[in-house]
């Protein structure tokens, strides 16, 4: 039973350039978060997404960032023209809809703008 | 202020210590409260969960939730230098799905 898939692991982009993240939720999971990671700092949400549907996305800077959720795929984060301030490690996270709050995380993908 | 403080440490201690972690808050609409576990350049993993108030045990580890003060602790007995790593306490409330992370605390345990 594989766990919550993220890639890439490691990203490197220039500024302005586009960086897309995916994830691929637990088998039966149905609920992604995206949470972003600063050096030396705790875990911020930044959307919350089911199967096609943006739930809660107040955590997502209004401009360059979107997330999405399709039928049929994994999840991706988007971030365009992106600036050395995005450099950060960020994590999926997926839940079976429970309303627990238990989540399962990725190993995260580790965005560098250069 | 924000909604959940953690102090971030560094925590260093001997092997055998016993560890005493803490987090405190401000929503008292908080239901749900979660240790996650991060070793470095990893992804955080659950340790423990607990639901409103009380304590609850596995092994080395105890949790403990204090509404009345908004205040949760997370106990390492006989701390090992595998639990090096960093302990993010974690929160949501009933109804919500969004979790709030405090900013973890950095505990090393010296051999």
């Amino acid at each position: 039973n594989a766990g919550v898939m993220q890639n890439p692991r490691h990203l490197v982009r220039r500024r302005g350039q586009e960086a897309r993240l995916r994830c691929s939720p637990m088998k039966g999971h149905s609920h992604v978060y995206w949470y972003r990671q600063l050096p030396e700092e705790g875990l911020k949400f930044m959307v919350y997404l089911q199967k096609e549907n943006i739930i809660d996305e107040s955590g997502m800077p209004k401009e360059r960032f979107s997330a999405e959720f399709p039928k049929e795929g994994p999840s991706i984060l988007r971030i365009q023209q992106v600036v050395r301030g995005d450099s950060a490690a960020y994590f999926c996270a997926s839940l079976p809809g429970a309303n627990t709050g238990e989540l399962f995380f990725g190993e995260g993908s580790r965005l560098t703008v250069l | 202020q924000k909604e959940v403080e953690q102090d971030p440490g560094p925590l260093s201690v001997p092997e055998g210590a016993i560890v005493s972690l803490n987090c405190t808050y401000s929503n008292s609409a908080f239901q749900y409260f979660m240790w996650y576990r991060q070793y470095s350049r990893k992804g955080p993993e659950l340790l423990m969960y607990t639901y409103s108030s009380g304590n609850k045990e596995d092994g080395r580890f105890t949790a403990q939730v204090d509404k009345s003060s908004k205040y949760i602790s997370l106990f390492i007995r006989d701390s090992q230098p595998s639990d090096s790593a960093t302990y993010l306490c974690a929160m949501s409330d009933t109804g919500g799905f969004k979790t709030i992370f405090g900013a973890g605390t950095r505990l090393f345990v010296k051999a």
